[in-house]
């Protein structure tokens, strides 16, 4: 069946471009997850939805990101006036409820790289 | 705060040889799970622990986890070409705090060499 879908795989931007990375997470799947993966670091937790509702953002770096998922499917990370430092992979991943015992099912991420 | 530590970060293997991907973590948390990256792609699952003593084997990759000592570990059993990839632990957040990210490892990249 289908995993989970990201848009676009790559994407360079000029530095203080706006982008939008899109998700499309397995069909059902209540909660989406977005992280971001340095260069030979492990991924790292930006923010989560549950249904269409955001229940954390703690790991958003800077009032420049913003995410959605407004019918509690899709979602979309913006980086508005994006920073070398945005350069990562961001990678989406869904699970079927949010109880604990749910893996996480990534997509193959989107490779953003600001000059 | 989470904090999940893998040792050792680069494993270069013989083919045929057994070693051990070590994975600490520093408090409490509700699960564990073990994921493998290849080169340009996502991470796949491999398995997830739930409880203290669990084990659990897929091929030449078995995976164990002490709650006790917080302290998981990834066995691989007579190393062979295809299992060259990055591993990573992950960690479920600790109690009270949201029921969603995994903190992760910065991994350890599997070579395994003929």
């Amino acid at each position: 069946g289908a995993g989970v879908s990201q848009s676009p795989r790559y994407k360079v931007a000029k530095r203080g471009q706006d982008v939008a990375l899109r998700c499309d997470p397995i069909s059902g799947h209540v909660s989406l997850f977005w992280y971001q993966q340095a260069l030979g670091q492990g991924p790292e937790f930006l923010t989560y939805f549950q249904n269409e509702a955001q229940l954390d953002k703690s790991g958003l770096p800077s009032d420049r990101f913003f995410a959605e998922r407004p019918e509690g499917s899709v979602s979309t990370l913006k980086i508005q006036r994006t920073q070398q430092e945005d350069s990562a992979v961001y990678l989406c991943a869904s699970s079927f409820r949010t109880g604990v015992t749910d893996t996480q099912y990534f997509g193959p991420g989107t490779r953003l790289t600001v000059l | 705060e989470l904090k999940v530590e893998q040792n050792p970060l680069f494993l270069s293997m013989q083919e045929g040889k057994n070693y051990t991907i070590y994975c600490n973590y520093s408090t409490t948390s509700d699960r564990l799970y073990w994921y493998r990256q290849d080169p340009g792609k996502s991470l796949e699952s491999l398995f997830v622990l739930l409880s203290n003593g669990a084990v659990k084997q897929e091929g030449r990759l078995m995976a164990s986890l002490d709650t006790k000592a917080r302290l998981s570990t990834l066995h691989i059993t007579a190393a062979v070409h295809d299992l060259s990839a990055t591993y990573f632990c992950a960690v479920g957040p600790v109690y009270g705090g949201s029921q969603g990210n995994l903190i992760f490892g910065k991994g350890t990249k599997l070579s395994v060499k003929p």
